[in-house]
């Protein structure tokens, strides 16, 4: 298996409520990234968990939380959002390290994210 | 910091022209070097990589060579098709970390 899944794929929500994104991957790898992408930009690093430890917080709002449960599960919880968070939500994941390096991510198709 | 420069898009051809988009890098280490692609609608894929200088990473047709003495690392195709209208980000990975940086994406129209 060498991919990561991604649900949902699209997501519209209110200002006022909860909603969580999902992301696996079986590929054993321990390294697993969220990404934000507005239209016609690169993708934006919000979060790093490295073996199951949150590594890198891009100083992202609170009112976004990520959970990494397992090693090929990674959550991102959304409450409270804005209209100006709409976008593709991406994760990704890669061998730790040295094997990042030499081999890169490997990205989900992303959920599209609406906020009303 | 490590920064990634692509040329400016759209680029526009006609099916069958030869494709160049310059990419060029700057970094504190010693890279390795990716070329991934979005099509409408969906994630990224990685096209294609090279991890030294002078390595060339081929897929699909499209190839890119890592020259280290002018730091750039150009995706080149041969003749394109409708097919491969898409964006194209450059990117890099600098020696034990775990961060990707992308450059700014190129945006490839290919018409018949």
């Amino acid at each position: 298996d060498t991919e990561v899944t991604q649900t949902p794929k699209h997501l519209v929500m209110g200002m006022t409520n909860k909603k969580s994104l999902k992301c696996e991957q079986h590929m054993g790898h321990r390294a697993m990234y969220w990404y934000k992408q507005k239209a016609k930009k690169p993708p934006e690093l919000m979060f790093v968990y490295s073996y199951e430890k949150l590594s890198i917080n891009e100083s992202v709002p609170s009112r976004f939380s990520p959970e990494c449960p397992n090693s090929s599960l990674l959550n991102l919880h959304l409450h409270a959002l804005q209209p100006e968070d709409s976008a593709l939500y991406l994760c990704a994941s890669s061998q730790q390290g040295q094997g990042a390096y030499s081999y890169g991510y490997t990205f989900g198709s992303g959920t599209r994210l609406t906020v009303v | 910091g490590d920064s990634v420069t692509q040329m400016e898009g759209p680029v526009t051809l006609s099916e069958e022209a030869f494709l160049t988009i310059n990419c060029t890098y700057t970094a504190t280490g010693y890279p390795s070097l990716f070329w991934y692609v979005q099509y409408p609608g969906e994630g990224l894929q990685l096209l294609l990589k090279a991890t030294k200088a002078d390595d060339k990473g081929s897929n699909k047709g499209f190839e890119a060579t890592y020259r280290k003495e002018t730091t750039s690392f150009h995706l080149e195709k041969g003749s394109v098709q409708v097919s491969d209208s898409a964006v194209y980000f450059c990117a890099l990975i600098t020696g034990g970390g775990n961060k990707l940086t992308f450059g700014t994406g190129t945006q490839l129209k290919v018409e018949l």
